[in-house]
């Protein structure tokens, strides 16, 4: 059975600071993907990552996705208020299925 | 506006009233998916469709039963629900299978079996 793994689980900080959610397993995924969610929605998402090695930057947010297709990064650099919420990653595994990651609950506070 | 709608939004039931939760998308995608979201295990997948009348287990299908007779709708059917079963529900839809195929979720149904 494949895992997804992500850490920390839970992560407050004040508005400003830097912080970097990870997101790891033991198997190779075709592809990766991170979403966020707020509270009464459903996850929206991020980014997608296929490449190993792949660096993909949504303003201040720089996803990465391991050489090896195990692994993939979230960071975020001078964290605002309003990047509160959940960040789910989900693996793409060999029968087209989606493997998801069970969450960063993400608190910044002003 | 593309987007996954599901009613009802907020449910409370008993043990053992049949309820249905519907789904539906106006995007044309071929797959759809149903989850429940529960504190600390994340999204897990109840049921799946790869189109219309193609429907197949997943992770947790176990008190849970799914129809796709149009591509638009695929509605989730709760024969006898159970307290085990009270969650957040979401519906999701996308072009293709799983990864890389972006998934569009609809806002959830919390559902509360008393």
């Amino acid at each position: 059975t494949q895992l997804l793994e992500q850490s920390p689980q839970f992560l407050s900080i004040q508005e400003g600071e830097n912080l970097t959610v990870y997101c790891n397993s033991s198997s190779v995924f075709s592809s990766l993907q991170w979403y966020r969610q707020e509270p009464g929605e459903g996850p929206v998402l991020l980014v997608t990552v296929v490449t190993g090695g792949e660096v993909k930057k949504l303003k201040r947010l720089t996803f990465q996705f391991g050489d090896a297709r195990k692994d993939s990064s979230l960071h975020i650099t001078a964290a605002q208020p309003g990047d509160t919420g959940l960040y789910l990653c989900a693996g793409g595994d060999s029968n087209y299925q989606l493997i998801w990651g069970a969450g960063t609950k993400l608190i910044i506070k002003p | 506006e593309a987007q996954v709608t599901q009613n009802p939004r907020y449910l409370i039931t008993v043990t053992g009233k049949k309820l249905t939760v519907t789904c539906s998308q106006n995007m044309n995608h071929e797959y759809m998916s149903w989850y429940r979201q529960d504190p600390g295990l994340g999204l897990r997948q109840i049921y799946y469709s790869m189109n219309v009348e193609v429907t197949d287990k997943g992770d947790v299908p176990e008190g849970y039963k799914v129809s796709r007779k149009e591509k638009r709708n695929f509605p989730l059917i709760l024969e006898s629900p159970s307290p085990n079963q009270t969650s957040l529900y979401f519906c999701a839809s996308s072009l293709g299978a799983g990864g890389p195929s972006e998934q569009f979720f609809g806002p959830g149904t919390r559902l509360t079996v008393l």
